[in-house]
């Protein structure tokens, strides 16, 4: 059973808009979520995160956005370029485990389109 | 070099093989882990070292051994591989310690084929 749920498989964007991509969580012992982004034939690189104390967290033009009570979260890339064209994966880590075991969702693929 | 590096990038191997992965990380960090990623699946933790102290290992098979002789090398022995281990490898790293998570730094992959 996933615990950390990527539904959009991919999402297409003109450059200059707005990307929003989502992540759902089952667990409601998670506290800390963080977001990569992966090129192809390159490992994942760290985004950005965002505590679980915390609804907001803006980093340039990437904002992670986290609903608690609709266990939901997205991130928002404002204004897309094509070289954010990427797998983008969230992951969550959960206060009763291992501080530093993370679950990953299966990823979004984004394609800014120039 | 920098960041986490993998070697090989590719390997291919029969089901009787014995092959050994290998990752180096050059961040002074003290946490190492070995992720294996599965065509449509999510990444998939499989072992968890702690200052070379092994601290989780999620239920992988025991043809799958790793090793940490310090904290800049880990290793993944693989002997006896069956096809559907066939995947992408990650290795990452990160600051250990105390009840902060500290994000993981990947590298590129190995990219495993099983015959």
């Amino acid at each position: 059973d996933q615990q950390v749920k990527q539904n959009s498989p991919s999402l297409s964007v003109q450059e200059g808009r707005i990307s929003i991509l989502n992540c759902d969580y089952t667990n409601s012992m998670f506290d800390y979520f963080l977001w990569y982004k992966k090129y192809p034939a390159e490992g994942p690189t760290f985004l950005i995160s965002i505590s679980s104390i915390k609804d907001k967290n803006e980093d340039g033009r990437f904002t992670v956005f986290l609903n608690k009570s609709a266990k939901h979260l997205s991130l928002h890339i404002v204004p897309s370029q094509p070289g954010d064209s990427a797998v983008y994966f969230c992951a969550a880590s959960d206060r009763g485990g291992s501080n530093y075991k993370l679950t990953f969702g299966k990823g979004t693929l984004l394609t800014v389109n120039p | 070099e920098t960041g986490v590096t993998q070697t090989p990038r590719h390997l291919v191997m029969g089901m009787t093989n014995k092959k050994s992965l290998k990752c180096e990380q050059h961040l002074g960090h003290n946490a190492m882990y070995w992720y294996k990623q599965s065509a449509k699946k999510p990444l998939e933790l499989m072992f968890v070292y702690n200052f070379k102290e092994q601290t989780e290992n999620n239920s992988v098979p025991s043809r799958f051994s790793p090793e940490c002789p310090n904290s800049s090398h880990l290793f993944l022995h693989l002997h006896t591989l069956q096809p559907e281990d066939s995947a992408l490898y990650l290795c990452a790293s990160s600051r250990a310690g105390g009840r902060l998570v500290h994000e993981q730094f990947f590298g590129p992959g190995t990219r495993l084929t099983v015959l």
